[in-house]
């Protein structure tokens, strides 16, 4: 079985902060993790992945994310926010069943402060 | 790669009414999933296909509901006799096949958006 948690449905920074997203997974098999970011009324837009290549994951728009086994943690970050960055972001989990059905966290909404 | 599409992108009916929805998928992706999601939340899973059999069902796809994939490539998804708690944002992805380069990785498309008055 498997689950996500974000930690946090809101977080706000100012335009040129740090961001950081929180996310922790629980899998009973080796985990494909994903964040996604979804802008009002859109689908969602894939902004990185890791399949169990490097831990370090880089993704669009300068995010990235670092799987880290010991703590079950994929946070997201990113040096510096822009306007732009305001919207959802999704954490999600999967593992091959056949099919990759994929489980999602319920998500954090990112405001940026001019 | 003409991204995921799905019609209508929103669409309005009295409880009792049936409503279908339809999903283009990437040409070339086999694997067709539907998604439900409800306001403040994130998507939760409902069903997949793989060409055109249907290998899983998630316990929120009621009697009410029923998808197909006649061909393997599009895919509709019918809610029958709606209800308000119905009301949600129904998503589409899909996904290559086994060992191809994206074949982990779900494309998404728009959503329709469903009110049930």
């Amino acid at each position: 079985a498997q689950s996500v948690t974000q930690l946090g449905s809101h977080v706000s920074v100012s335009e040129g902060a740090l961001v950081l997203l929180r996310c922790n997974y629980s899998s009973s098999v080796p985990p494909y993790l994903f964040w996604y970011v979804q802008y009002p009324n859109q689908g969602l837009q894939l902004l990185l992945k890791y399949t169990s290549a490097a831990t370090l994951v880089k993704g669009i728009n300068g995010f990235e994310a670092e799987f880290k086994k010991s703590e079950t943690s994929f946070h997201l970050t990113k040096p510096s926010a822009h306007m732009s960055d305001a919207a959802e972001y999704f954490c999600a989990v999967s593992a091959f069943t056949g099919g990759f059905k994929t489980i999602f966290g319920a998500g954090t909404r990112l405001f940026v402060k001019a | 790669d003409t991204g995921v599409s799905q019609n209508p992108r929103h669409k309005i009916t009295k409880r009792g009414q049936n409503v279908t929805f339809r999903c283009d998928p990437i040409s070339e992706h086999n694997r067709l999933y539907w998604y439900r999601q409800t306001l403040g939340q994130g998507p939760e899973f409902l069903t997949y296909f793989q060409n055109e059999a249907q290998l899983e069902k998630s316990r929120l796809l009621s009697d009410r509901f029923s998808a197909e994939r006649p061909k393997g490539s599009f895919s509709t998804l019918e809610i029958q006799r709606t209800e308000q708690g119905d009301s949600a944002m129904y998503l589409c992805a899909s996904s290559g096949t086994s060992g191809a380069p994206r074949a982990d990785t779900q494309y998404f498309g728009p959503g329709t958006r469903l009110t049930v008055l």
